[in-house]
């Protein structure tokens, strides 16, 4: 399985970026990577996804390396209700099925108020 | 659309008992995956099905536990006989099937707490 790996926890402060690393230098030509966040008391919700350039949507924007070796999930302005477990996954294929998702233990994010 | 449903919220059994988890995809994904989630072990994939079809069970702990789904719309995982090492919480997620991508996304139900005494 291709492996990432993130800190276990970060502290914000609310209105600020926040910037979280991931690196994940085993992975493949083809592989994507996927964003989820877990707020708590409910399942994961995804986040942003990129393979080569950085990416931006209403939740957040991704920065990816240029050897993609790592890559940034940038909050722009946290709020207290960003305050999640972040995962960083290298979505694997597998023949056409190309859906499977293997969760690493993630990067608690606390904002203050 | 209301998302994926997941039933019951909450579980409490007590060992030996059988139980079952239900799930309703979103309409229209064509992929479903169970997933089980404890503090020690974390986020895991139990089984997922493309086209109602099991595609990798390889995450299903052992006998006790099977994973249905008979149509496109529900599936079932069900525990016989559980145990107390089975409380956790479980997620059923579901996702369009883009084939040859790596972007779909999953789309994941509130979860069902599960204790097993």
């Amino acid at each position: 399985d291709a492996k990432t790996t993130q800190p276990n926890s970060m502290e914000s402060n609310e209105e600020e970026p926040v910037h979280l690393p991931c690196n994940h230098s085993t992975i493949s030509g083809t592989d994507y990577i996927h964003w989820y966040r877990q707020l708590p008391s409910q399942g994961p919700e995804y986040v942003i996804h990129g393979l080569t350039s950085n990416v931006n949507n209403r939740m957040a924007s991704l920065a990816i390396a240029e050897d993609r070796k790592s890559s940034t999930l940038i909050l722009h302005r946290a709020t207290l209700r960003d305050a999640a477990v972040y995962y960083c996954i290298l979505r694997e294929l597998e023949g056409e099925y190309g859906n499977k998702l293997v969760f690493g233990a993630g990067t608690i994010l606390r904002v203050k108020s | 659309d209301a998302g994926v449903i997941q039933s019951p919220r909450h579980e409490v059994t007590e060992m030996g008992q059988e139980v079952t988890l239900r799930c309703k995809p979103i309409s229209g994904h064509n992929s479903l995956f169970w997933y089980r989630q404890t503090m020690m072990r974390g986020l895991e994939l139990l089984i997922y099905f493309n086209n109602n079809v099991p595609i990798d069970d390889s995450g299903m702990p052992e006998d006790r536990f099977s994973a249905k789904m008979p149509n496109a719309s529900f599936s079932t995982l069900k525990i016989q006989p559980s145990e107390p090492r089975d409380s956790a919480v479980y997620f059923c997620a579901s996702s369009p099937h883009l084939r040859t991508s790596g972007k779909d996304e999953q789309f994941f139900g509130p979860g069902t707490r599960l204790t097993v005494l």
